[in-house]
């Protein structure tokens, strides 16, 4: 069962914040976050793994709620790069299922 | 090390044919992935392999499907008897262990 995103849309200006929330149904090892541009594969963000552990870049901040199998991407001082759709994936089986998508818009 | 790589980018078939794709992994990745996607959906999960053993597949992946990685070097994707519900863009991933996956650019599928 893939994981639930939130909002499915977002428009921002450059220097604003958003949120972009994921949460599942089933215990996850590790929640891997993904950007994608239109034409373009995924590209890796953020992983979150349980006990707390993060491995990520640029200025894209993450968290994981182990108990409520939440997870939660922070776009800080956007950047017209961070345009593109951000999808979550709840990794356990072997296998990332993947929300629907958040599809962030920066605006100059 | 150049990432992941797919071929070919593009392929355009007629309903009914064969196609086989090629995914080469990170070459220190011991895992490898396929993935479907369609627009405005994320990847669906089709298949994976550690090393040359294939463990686990899709229920999404029909009988038509099969997926090889012999040597546990690069994999291969077939599809036959190709229909017009599987165009779709098909992704290969490859990671090390449970960590992150890196994907590569695709192969997107268009069936007449």
């Amino acid at each position: 069962q893939q994981p639930v995103q939130s909002p499915q849309a977002v428009i921002l200006r450059e220097g604003e914040d958003a949120v972009i929330n994921c949460s599942s149904s089933k215990a996850l090892y590790s929640v891997h976050w993904y950007r994608q541009k239109h034409g373009e594969a995924p590209v890796f963000l953020m992983i979150l793994l349980k006990g707390g552990e993060q491995k990520g870049h640029e200025k894209i901040s993450a968290s994981f709620n182990e108990k409520k199998q939440q997870s939660s991407l922070y776009l800080t001082a956007s950047q017209l790069s961070y345009s593109g759709t951000y999808f979550c994936g709840g990794y356990n089986d072997y296998k990332l299922s993947f929300g629907a998508g958040t599809t962030v818009t920066v605006r100059a | 090390d150049t990432g992941v790589s797919q071929d070919p980018r593009h392929k355009i078939t007629k309903r009914g044919q064969n196609v086989t794709f090629r995914c080469d992994p990170i070459s220190e990745h011991n895992r490898l992935y396929w993935y479907r996607q369609t627009l405005g959906q994320g990847p669906e999960f089709l298949t994976y392999f550690q090393n040359e053993a294939q463990l686990e597949k899709s229920r999404l992946l029909s009988d038509r499907f099969s997926a090889e990685r012999p040597k546990g070097s690069f994999s291969t994707l077939e599809i036959q008897r190709t229909e017009q519900g599987d165009s779709a863009m098909y992704l290969c991933a490859s990671s090390l262990d449970t960590y992150e996956q890196f994907f590569g650019p695709g192969t997107r599928l268009t069936v007449l």
